[in-house]
């Protein structure tokens, strides 16, 4: 079962910021999370990924609180391409296996 | 550089058939896994290679799904007897083998068992 909880949906307007939440509270201290997105009719895709610190990459930034119980996805100036399910995902390492495991997401919708 | 490539997009079979689904990984990513994902939901782990060996196949819902990589690049996924449920879209990913490193995902393989 999928570790993260996510709205269901969320709108935001075209070239607005967006922050996207996640709530991780079972997290260890060895767990990454990582984000991927999904447009329609194709595979995930990577977004970002962090352990403690807030990342920042071409894509998007990571948030995450201090006490790793929650994360926020930012992205800065949406555009109508990240429309898009995005996926938070506590990344644990069991008996060397990393599998990602994915729950519902969050169907984001972008305005024009 | 290519990424992850699956074969065939899609796929349609009678009730009771096998098929194979293939993967082909980005060169040198010895990390490879498999998924399933039905409409509306977000992908279901199914297995997972490091190298040639599965290291976890604890997603793989009954005996009539088995995957192999015997080479440590290519892997097929073999369904037996195929039911109307399976049908769903087919995912494979690769990554390096550092931890926590991103998985690149193909497109997927559409199977419809009818």
């Amino acid at each position: 079962d999928a570790k993260t909880t996510q709205p269901n949906s969320m709108e935001s307007n075209e070239e607005e910021p967006v922050h996207l939440p996640c709530n991780h509270s079972t997290i260890s201290g060895t767990d990454y999370i990582h984000w991927y997105r999904q447009l329609p009719s194709q595979g995930p895709e990577y977004v970002i990924h962090g352990l403690t610190s807030n990342v920042n990459n071409r894509m998007a930034s990571l948030a995450i609180a201090e006490d790793r119980k929650s994360s926020t996805l930012i992205l800065h100036r949406a555009t109508l391409r990240d429309a898009a399910v995005y996926y938070c995902i506590q990344l644990t390492s069991w008996a060397g296996s990393y599998q990602l495991t994915f729950g519902k997401g969050t169907k984001l919708s972008v305005i024009p | 550089g290519a990424g992850v490539s699956q074969t065939p997009s899609n796929k349609v079979t009678e009730k009771g058939k096998y098929v194979e689904l293939r993967c082909d990984p980005i060169s040198g990513h010895t990390a490879l896994y498999w998924y399933r994902q039905s409409l509306g939901q977000g992908p279901e782990f199914l297995i997972y290679f490091q190298g040639t060996g599965a290291a976890d196949d604890s997603g793989l819902p009954n005996d009539r799904f088995f995957a192999v990589r015997p080479e440590g690049s290519v892997s097929t996924l073999k369904i037996q007897r195929t039911e109307r449920g399976d049908s769903a879209v087919y995912l494979c990913a690769s990554s390096s083998e550092v931890r926590g490193s991103e998985a690149f995902f193909g497109q997927g393989t559409r199977l419809t068992v009818v």
